[in-house]
């Protein structure tokens, strides 16, 4: 059974900081997803990473991934408060169910001014 | 549809009663999923379907949960007898299809249900 863990899965942070949310997984994977989720909203897709090495960046957020570690980070460099929100990680797996997506906990992050 | 549109948005509903969410997938994506969000937990997988079959039953909680989909579109969550352990929010998303790109997931903004 493939095993996606996240974290931290709450995490607080001043604006102007950098921090790291971490996803590591238990099985062989090509290709990592990371959503985002505000209250009462939808998933936004984010990044889809394909292969070991990807690295994505899309304004204050990096995403790489290692498939060798079977780790994935999502970087947040120089923190706004419009970041604030659950991050999900999910990892492909083939056979698995749902298309073989299967989804960490997610990431709650805060972000203060 | 522009997007997933799921309804009603939020469900009250008393123990022992029976609900259907409904999801409408965005227009010609032939894949559609089912996830429940629990507080404090990720998201659970349920069921997907490709076109109106569903290959994948294997994450649904109990024998009071059933779905289906007609017409390739729209999409039925129903949940017989609910329970308290029941509420959670449903997510539904929908992909093109099979295989990178295509299966890329877009999500719905959820049902809240609330079994009192």
């Amino acid at each position: 059974e493939l095993k996606v863990e996240q974290n931290p899965l709450f995490l607080s942070m001043q604006e102007g900081k950098n921090y790291t949310i971490y996803c590591n997984y238990s099985t062989t994977s090509d290709r990592l997803y990371w959503y985002r989720q505000d209250p009462g909203k939808s998933l936004e897709s984010l990044f889809v990473l394909l292969s070991n090495g990807a690295v994505k960046q899309e304004g204050r957020l990096m995403a790489s991934l290692d498939t060798k570690a079977r780790l994935s980070t999502l970087h947040i460099t120089a923190a706004v408060h419009d970041l604030s929100a659950t991050y999900f990680c999910a990892v492909y797996h083939s056979g698995g169910g749902a298309d073989g997506l299967t989804f960490g906990k997610g990431t709650h992050l805060i972000i203060q001014p | 549809g522009a997007g997933v549109s799921q309804s009603p948005s939020n469900k009250v509903t008393e123990k022992g009663k029976d609900v259907e969410l409904r999801c409408d997938p965005i227009s010609g994506h032939t894949a559609l999923y089912w996830y429940r969000q629990s507080l404090g937990q990720g998201l659970e997988f349920l069921i997907y379907f490709q076109g109106n079959s569903a290959p994948d039953k294997s994450g649904l909680p109990s024998d009071r949960f059933s779905a289906e989909r007609t017409g390739g579109s729209v999409s039925t969550l129903t949940i017989q007898r609910t329970q308290q352990e029941d509420s959670a929010v449903y997510l539904c998303a929908s992909s093109a299809g099979t295989g990178f790109p295509k299966n890329i997931q877009y999500f719905g903004a959820g049902t809240r249900l609330s079994v009192l």
